[in-house]
């Protein structure tokens, strides 16, 4: 069956470093991948999606690799800041594909 | 609205009830988007309504739960004879089309007592 983990259930992480959050895939062939950011009592909020012919794509602070022969995602917080403290998740989606298959997320803390 | 709405906020409800959670999409997007959410847990995919329609119910986990979206906008998730397993929070996502990232509502928090 399909299974997506990512890396911890929390990260904690000095102010200014760099944070970076892993999100493992098996049993899955996915075209693109989406991660979201999501605080406490709120929905997730999208970040970035990056596509099976990408390798690399950035937003501000934010970097996503995807390796789809290591069935890995990247998540990449640079100058991290307090307010980066969030969880993280991440979903593979599959060709044709809309529903979105979630991990259980990694909770980051950035600490002053 | 700038964003997505779900109402109520909180639901409190006693086992075997019937509740109704509304969802009101953003402005114009055609996908709409029903997930639940467990404690420590990613969000879990229900349904999928492109336009009025129904594409794709895989996710709703019994017959005890429904939605609909009559005219392409506002969808309402039923759910009949609740359980205490129901207790979650239920999410309400909208996109434009399929394919892209998703807008996410706050949540209705539903607790089956």
């Amino acid at each position: 069956s399909q299974k997506i983990e990512q890396n911890s259930e929390a990260l904690n992480i000095q102010e200014g470093k760099t944070a970076t959050l892993t999100c493992n895939y098996t049993n899955y062939s996915p075209a693109y991948l989406q991660w979201y950011r999501q605080d406490p009592g709120r929905g997730p909020v999208f970040l970035l999606l990056i596509r099976e012919n990408e390798k690399e794509k950035r937003k501000e602070r934010l970097k996503v690799t995807f390796d789809t022969t290591l069935k890995q995602s990247l998540f990449h917080i640079t100058a991290s800041q307090p307010a980066d403290s969030a969880t993280y998740l991440c979903a593979p989606v599959g060709a044709g594909s809309y529903q979105l298959t979630f991990g259980k997320g990694t909770k980051l803390s950035v600490i002053p | 609205g700038a964003g997505v709405s779900q109402t109520p906020s909180n639901k409190v409800t006693e086992k075997g009830k019937y509740v109704e959670l509304r969802c009101d999409p953003i402005s114009g997007h055609t996908a709409l988007y029903w997930y639940r959410q467990s404690l420590g847990q990613g969000p879990e995919f229900l349904i999928y309504f492109q336009g009025t329609g129904a594409a794709d119910d895989s996710g709703l986990p019994n017959d005890r739960f429904f939605a609909v979206r009559p005219e392409g906008s506002v969808s309402t998730l039923k759910i009949q004879r609740t359980e205490r397993g129901d207790s979650a929070v239920y999410l309400c996502a909208s996109s434009i089309g399929q394919g892209g990232g998703q807008f996410f509502g706050p949540g209705t928090r539903l607790t089956v007592l």
